[in-house]
């Protein structure tokens, strides 16, 4: 089983900082997602990353794919309170199952 | 569109009773997934259903567990008898192409509690 680390853990920020949260692991994968889950809800999905190096970016928010797929961060500039939540990240393997890290809550205060 | 839809949201139950959660799947989508979801464990893998098959059931915690698939547009997960380590938030996911690509789309979950 592949095993996703991610960090920070928790974070806690004022409205208007940037941050950045990671993804890594020992194993390559063939594609990797992002998601974000706010409480009393299921998971969302924001992006997946597929090529090594590959940067998508989604508003204020930057993802990038490590070169060798063994990693991925998520840059979230000027973030805002509608940004809190825990980000999960989840890497799908080339052959077996995707798994999920155990996330990075993110308050974002007012 | 209407997403995956699971029920009940929230459920309280005692220890010894059998529990049902139900999950709609996006319509079109071959691949359904159970997870489960705690602050220890974080999201866990239950089982993952292609083309209302089961295909691998290994994070079935144990046997008072089992979850079917009788067509394309429902799955049930029983737990039987439940236990307050059972406790946790329950999501069903549905995807068009399984593990391939790893895009899941989630329900709200449903939230189990036993006393």
């Amino acid at each position: 089983t592949q095993l996703l680390e991610q960090s920070p853990q928790f974070l806690s920020i004022q409205e208007g900082e940037n941050l950045t949260v990671y993804c890594n692991s020992s194993s390559v994968f063939s594609s990797l997602q992002w998601y974000r889950q706010e409480p009393g809800e299921g998971p969302v999905l924001l992006v997946t990353v597929v090529t090594g190096g590959e940067v998508k970016k989604l508003k204020r928010l930057t993802f990038q794919f490590g070169d060798a797929r063994k990693d991925s961060s998520l840059h979230i500039t000027a973030a805002q309170p509608g940004d809190t939540g825990l980000y999960l990240c989840a890497g799908a393997p080339p052959a077996g199952k995707s798994t999920f890290g155990d996330g990075t809550t993110l308050t974002v205060k007012p | 569109d209407a997403g995956v839809i699971q029920s009940p949201r929230h459920e309280v139950t005692e220890m010894g009773q059998e529990v049902t959660l139900r999950c709609k799947p996006i319509s079109g989508h071959n691949s359904l997934f159970w997870y489960r979801q705690t602050m220890m464990r974080g999201l866990e893998l239950l089982i993952y259903f292609n083309n209302n098959v089961p295909i691998d059931d290994s994070g079935m915690p144990e046997d008072r567990f089992s979850a079917k698939m009788p067509n394309a547009s429902f799955s049930t997960l029983k737990i039987q008898p439940s236990e307050p380590r059972d406790s946790a938030v329950y999501f069903c996911a549905s995807s068009q192409q399984g593990f391939d690509t790893g895009e899941l789309f989630f329900g709200e979950g449903s939230r189990l509690t036993v006393l």
